[in-house]
C-alpha cells in the first residue's frame, strides 16, 4: 500500500497561472480532504468529499474547486494563483466509517510569485 | 464564532520531563477531538477522542476529553528528544450545517532538550 501519495512535491507559479494538485489513496477510503498550512496557523480545511461524486466547502474554500470523480482521486485546483496561495497542502484520506484514523499525504509545496 | 485554540504555543522542557499541552474548543454539533504530532513533514495520528472522562493511552502518551469543559489535553511523560514536534489538536463537528467538518488548533511547538 502507497497509503496517500500527493503530485507534485513543489511547484512554483506565477501571479494568474492555474494548476491542479492530485491526491490519490489506496485505503478504498471514503472521506478525503484538502488543507492548507501557513506559519503559526495550523490546518485549515479547504474542501472535502465523502465519497465519490461528492465535494462540500471547508473553512477557507475562495480561490480554490476540487473534485472527486473516482473514489481514490481528489484533485485541487487553482483556477488563477494569487501569492496569498502561497502555502504547503496537504491532502488525506479517512475510513472506512467515520470515526477512524486521518492518513495525510506528504504535502505539496506551493509557491505564487 | 466556532474555534480550537492551544495552549501554550510553545514550551520548552528538558528530557524526563512531564508536559501537559491543552486544547480547549468552540463548535456547535460537536462529534470528534484527534489529536496529531507533526514533525518535519505530515502529520501523524495519535489519539482520538469522543466521549468524556475515557483516558486514552500509548506509551507514554495519554490525553482525556472533558466534553462538558470544551477541552481536552495531551500528556507526555518522561518525554525524550524524539518528542520534539508540533502538537495538533483537531475537532470534528457540524460546522456549516455538515458533520463532517475538521477544524484545526495553532498547534503546540514542544522542544525537549537533552
Amino acid at each position: 500500500n502507497a497509503g496517500v501519495t500527493q503530485t507534485p512535491k513543489f511547484r512554483v507559479l506565477k501571479t494568474g497561472q492555474s494548476m491542479t494538485l492530485l491526491c490519490a489513496q489506496d485505503m478504498n477510503h471514503e472521506y478525503m480532504y484538502w488543507y492548507r498550512q501557513d506559519p503559526g496557523m495550523g490546518l485549515r480545511l479547504i474542501h472535502y468529499s465523502v465519497g465519490e461524486g461528492t465535494t462540500a466547502k471547508g473553512e477557507v474554500p475562495d480561490g480554490y474547486n476540487v473534485s472527486r470523480l473516482k473514489k481514490q482521486n481528489f484533485l485541487l485546483g487553482l483556477e488563477s494563483a494569487a501569492p496569498s496561495q502561497t502555502s504547503v497542502y496537504f491532502c488525506a484520506s479517512r475510513g472506512p466509517g467515520h470515526y477512524n484514523e486521518q492518513f495525510f499525504g506528504p504535502g505539496t509545496r506551493l509557491t505564487v510569485l | 464564532e466556532d474555534k480550537v485554540v492551544q495552549s501554550p504555543l510553545s514550551l520548552v522542557v528538558h528530557e524526563g520531563d512531564t508536559v501537559t499541552l491543552n486544547c480547549s474548543y468552540e463548535v456547535t454539533n460537536f462529534r470528534s477531538l484527534l489529536w496529531y504530532k507533526q514533525e518535519k513533514k505530515a502529520p501523524t495520528f495519535l489519539f482520538m477522542l469522543t466521549s468524556s472522562g475515557i483516558e486514552k493511552k500509548s506509551g507514554r502518551l495519554s490525553s482525556i476529553l472533558d466534553k462538558k469543559e470544551l477541552f481536552s489535553i495531551l500528556n507526555i511523560t518522561a518525554t525524550q528528544t524524539g518528542d520534539s514536534a508540533v502538537y495538533l489538536c483537531a475537532v470534528e463537528a457540524g460546522f456549516f450545517g455538515d458533520n463532517n467538518d475538521m477544524r484545526f488548533g495553532a498547534g503546540t511547538r514542544l522542544t525537549v532538550k537533552p
